[in-house]
């Protein structure tokens, strides 16, 4: 069955540096979205790609976050000076179609300590 | 803004108990309801999903929901827990109009005991 794989699926790093979490969706999907989920807490959206730009972002998609598809199939979040409140659980999630009836599917997560 | 409202923060249950999870939506229009499951450790999957239709949804592994809309509400359900059933389970929601985000609840950690 396919599925999106996500890399790394933890990362410890310090504080100010930048990272980049990356993602493979399913091949045939169009969607793509990140959202990450602080320790105890809900899952957050983050952001929402679809050719090639982004469709819609939350209040946390602040200027340190830029998500980008480099090359067809990559799809990656990129943190540029990381603060420790963005440790967190990131998932990736794409869909296959246009409106809400598709599925999303999750990858297993990255889980990012900024110490 | 939608927000969704999961009540239980962590539920234990003995085996072969039944379960309802509660969950609440705050949108006034016509949505889509979804319940996640996320097992220790693993990544988020789709347990069932409500689009249109029939307002009682069956899922994967003996699970169901109904959504009922006066109440603003998608309960889960199973009658008889099983052990393997431990896991943190999220209701979410999203707006039936283009591409909208899907808006996650804070979730309820089930724990099912021997």
């Amino acid at each position: 069955e396919p599925e999106v794989t996500q890399t790394p699926s933890h990362q410890v790093t310090q504080m100010g540096q930048e990272v980049i979490l990356r993602c493979v969706p399913i091949s045939n999907h169009l969607y793509f979205y990140w959202y990450r989920q602080i320790l105890g807490q809900k899952v957050e959206f983050l952001v929402s790609f679809y050719n090639n730009e982004i469709s819609e972002k939350s209040e946390i998609f602040d200027d340190q976050f830029s998500v980008e598809r480099p090359d067809g199939s990559n799809f990656t979040l990129k943190i540029r000076s990381t603060k420790l409140e963005d440790s967190a659980m990131y998932f990736c999630a794409s869909r296959i179609g246009q409106g809400s009836t598709g599925e999303l599917f999750f990858g297993e997560g990255s889980r990012l300590t900024v110490l | 803004a939608q927000s969704v409202s999961q009540h239980n923060h962590h539920v234990i249950l003995s085996e072969a108990a039944s379960l309802e999870l509660g969950c609440n939506y705050s949108y006034g229009g016509t949505v889509n309801l979804f319940w996640y499951v996320q097992y220790p450790g693993q990544h988020l999957q789709l347990l069932l999903k409500y689009f249109s239709g029939d307002p009682l949804v069956k899922g994967i592994k003996g699970f169901e929901a109904e959504f009922i809309k006066s109440k603003f509400s998608f309960n889960l359900r199973k009658p008889s827990v099983q052990w393997s059933d431990t896991a943190e389970y999220f209701c979410a929601v999203t707006r039936n109009s283009g591409n909208t985000p899907l808006v996650f609840g804070k979730g309820t950690r089930l724990s099912v005991i021997a």
